[in-house]
């Protein structure tokens, strides 16, 4: 079984829904990052949690530490939100090494 | 300001060669991360360098190997290349060592194909 585990593995959504990814992990953390890759591979990265709730734009991340759960949600999609959305999370060491869910990929079509 | 630059952008080697990839990290950022992702996998984590000291490293074999110079850039070399190693490389830089408070930033990646 993977440390993170994304669902679903792939999402098609029509222009203006609301999306849902989900991201479950079994290690204590002390980090959770929310991260978009485009084709070609250049990753950009979208939140970093450690509690709570965070918004940007139409993204909202939240993570629940007690239930080790994390969902990343998208309003009123658009066709260029389409890419791949990969969770990864932080251990409680002192390096940054991040382990990686195998990625959720979104296509958003009009 | 330019973000993380990595070269070259796509190569290909055969079963055996050996591969440098090279990784820039954001200016005055000192840590530098790689990762190498297969197709269609999350990216698996290979070694990070800060301030030139190896900080991790992931379940690689030796033939991966890597060092961080003087102005904070960094070299992965593979050698005795398998079909296998055949994936994007990823570098990520940050500011310092745990980023768990701060941003990471990615590089497009080096798209290394072995034959």
């Amino acid at each position: 079984k993977n440390e993170v585990e994304q669902s679903p593995q792939n999402l098609t959504a029509q222009e203006g829904e609301f999306i849902t990814i989900n991201c479950s992990y079994s290690v204590g953390i002390s980090a959770l990052h929310w991260l978009q890759q485009h084709p070609g591979g250049g990753i950009v990265s979208l939140f970093m949690l450690s509690s709570g709730k965070k918004k940007h734009g139409r993204l909202i991340a939240t993570i629940n530490i007690q239930e080790k759960h994390s969902s990343l949600h998208i309003t009123a999609s658009h066709p260029r939100d389409s890419a791949v959305y990969i969770c990864a999370v932080k251990g409680r060491d002192t390096a940054s090494k991040l382990t990686f869910g195998t990625g959720t990929r979104l296509q958003v079509t009009l | 300001d330019a973000g993380v630059t990595q070269s070259p952008t796509h190569l290909i080697k055969t079963r055996g060669q050996h591969v440098t990839l090279r990784c820039s990290p954001i200016s005055g950022h000192k840590s530098v991360s790689w990762y190498q992702q297969v197709l269609g996998q999350g990216p698996q984590f290979i070694f990070q360098y800060y301030e030139k000291e190896e900080r991790g490293r992931g379940n690689f074999p030796d033939r991966f190997s890597a060092r961080q110079f003087p102005n904070y850039s960094s070299e992965l070399n593979v050698n005795a290349l398998l079909l296998g190693d055949s994936a994007l490389y990823l570098c990520a830089s940050s500011w310092r060592l745990t980023s768990g408070v701060g941003e990471l930033f990615f590089g497009e990646g080096s798209r290394l194909t072995v034959l």
